[in-house]
């Protein structure tokens, strides 16, 4: 079956700008986490969705940062007034059972802010 | 945050040769522990979640074993071949976080014909 998609693949703006990035889960998957991974560094948590509601967002880094899921399905992270330090691949993973159980991840986003 | 180390930072064998990398991370509140394949441009590849001490996870010509105990997990690649090359990661998770992974840096394999 068709895996974790994340759109657009690659996107670059203009520090100040507001972007979307958009994840599309797998079919059926309740939990559904952003990370983003910064150059030399590995992947970060951002904020974990079970259903509709954040259970976790601890790791957002500021208020700039905010994301939805509002029928339990696709979710999408937004960023208002891009910073050059927001620059990174943004991740979005799903997972169907147990918190132990397997996450799997979509492509990333790149997000370049010049 | 977790402090997740692995080892090396990079790795540059020879088709053929067999290797090994190296997770630490801290032992207390442990709840799993999942290794990743990461190729440039793709999705990161689930290869094992592990969650007793002892256990040991096998997928073709890679294997990983934990110690919940000592806070450490090796992942073994038998017979490397080119495709193999990529970013390995592991991130454990903790029992009172939901599952949220905590990434090390990863070991980025490069395997020459």
């Amino acid at each position: 079956g068709a895996g974790v998609s994340q759109t657009p693949s690659n996107k670059v703006t203009e520090k100040g700008k507001y972007v979307e990035l958009r994840c599309d889960p797998i079919s059926g998957h309740t939990a559904l986490y952003w990370y983003r991974q910064s150059l030399g560094q590995g992947p970060e948590f951002l904020i974990y969705f079970q259903g509709t509601g954040a259970a976790d967002d601890s790791g957002l880094p500021n208020d700039r940062f905010f994301a939805v899921r509002p029928e339990g399905s696709v979710s999408t992270l937004k960023i208002q007034r891009t910073e050059r330090g927001d620059s990174a691949v943004y991740l979005c993973a799903s997972r169907a059972g147990g918190a132990t159980d397997t996450q799997y991840f979509g492509p990333g986003t790149r997000l370049t802010v010049l | 945050i977790l402090n997740v180390e692995q080892s090396p930072q990079s790795l540059h064998v020879q088709e053929g040769d067999s290797t090994n990398f190296t997770c630490s991370f801290p032992s207390s509140n442990f709840y799993a522990l999942h290794w990743y394949r990461w190729e440039t441009a793709k999705s990161p590849e689930a290869l094992f979640v592990m969650t007793l001490n002892g256990d040991e996870k096998k997928k073709g010509r890679i294997s990983a074993t934990l110690n919940t105990k000592e806070g450490y997990s090796y992942l073994y690649i038998k017979g490397s071949q080119p495709e193999d090359s990529a970013t390995y990661l592991c991130a454990p998770s903790r029992g009172s976080t939901l599952g949220r992974l905590y990434f090390g840096r990863g070991t980025q394999l490069t395997v020459w014909p």
